[in-house]
């Protein structure tokens, strides 16, 4: 069965920092997302695109954030100057299509395995 | 975002059936129920979905209530692999491809 990959598993980073997060969807997806989970939280959403542009993001997801789609494979979350608070796991995410309608609406997210960061 | 109330853990033997309860009182006519599951140490993992009528695959049964208030996830032989924490989603379809919003779910723990 298809599945979404995310590298690394394991990134460690200095304080201010930048990193880049590296994930490839299922092929035939189109609709793509980041989630964090900080230890013994709740998974929370970070940012959805679709069609080279942010569809939605969270309060979370402020400047020092970005997402882009290099190629036609990747899907990358970059964080400009991390800091303590951004260690968590992160999820990549895709869906198979996108519209309104339950048929869209209602298709599986598909999760990676998360890339876990760790900030020092 | 309508929510859901789930009991934080649950416990249950292998190979019994397992039924992880889910409130949703303010549910709205065009909210599909979803159910996730996260395994240790993986990322989430869809379940099972659906609106009014109950539900079945390969995975579990989702049972939901006349009123749509509640609905029950329902793993009929439980495993070992089945130990995971279970989150109970609403989705409205006429929203289109949105985020998903997660609760803390039921952590349920599979005693051999």
């Amino acid at each position: 069965e298809p599945e979404v990959t995310q590298t690394p598993s394991h990134q460690v980073t200095q304080m201010g920092q930048e990193v880049i997060l590296r994930c490839v969807p299922i092929s035939n997806h189109l609709y793509f997302y980041w989630y964090r989970q900080i230890l013994g939280q709740k998974v929370e959403f970070l940012v959805s695109f679709y069609n080279n542009e942010i569809s939605e993001k969270s309060e979370i997801f402020d400047d020092q954030f970005s997402v882009e789609r290099p190629d036609g494979s990747n899907f990358t979350l970059k964080i400009r100057s991390t800091k303590l608070e951004d260690s968590a796991m992160y999820f990549c995410a895709s869906s198979e299509s996108f519209g309104v309608g339950a048929t869209y609406s209602n298709q599986p997210q598909h999760f990676g395995d998360g890339t876990r960061l760790s900030i020092l | 975002d309508a929510k859901t109330t789930q009991p934080n853990s649950m416990e249950s033997n292998e190979e019994e059936p397992v039924h992880l309860p889910c409130n949703h009182s303010t549910i709205s006519g065009t909210d599909y129920i979803h159910w996730y599951r996260q395994l240790p140490s993986q990322g989430p993992e869809y379940v099972i979905h659906g609106l009014t009528s109950n539900v079945n695959n390969r995975m579990a049964s989702l049972a939901i209530a006349e009123d749509r208030k509640s609905s029950t996830l329902i793993l009929h032989r439980a495993t070992l692999r089945d130990a995971a924490v279970y989150y109970c989603i609403l989705r409205d379809w006429n929203q289109g491809a949105q985020k998903l919003v997660f609760g803390q779910g039921t952590r349920l723990t599979i005693n051999p």
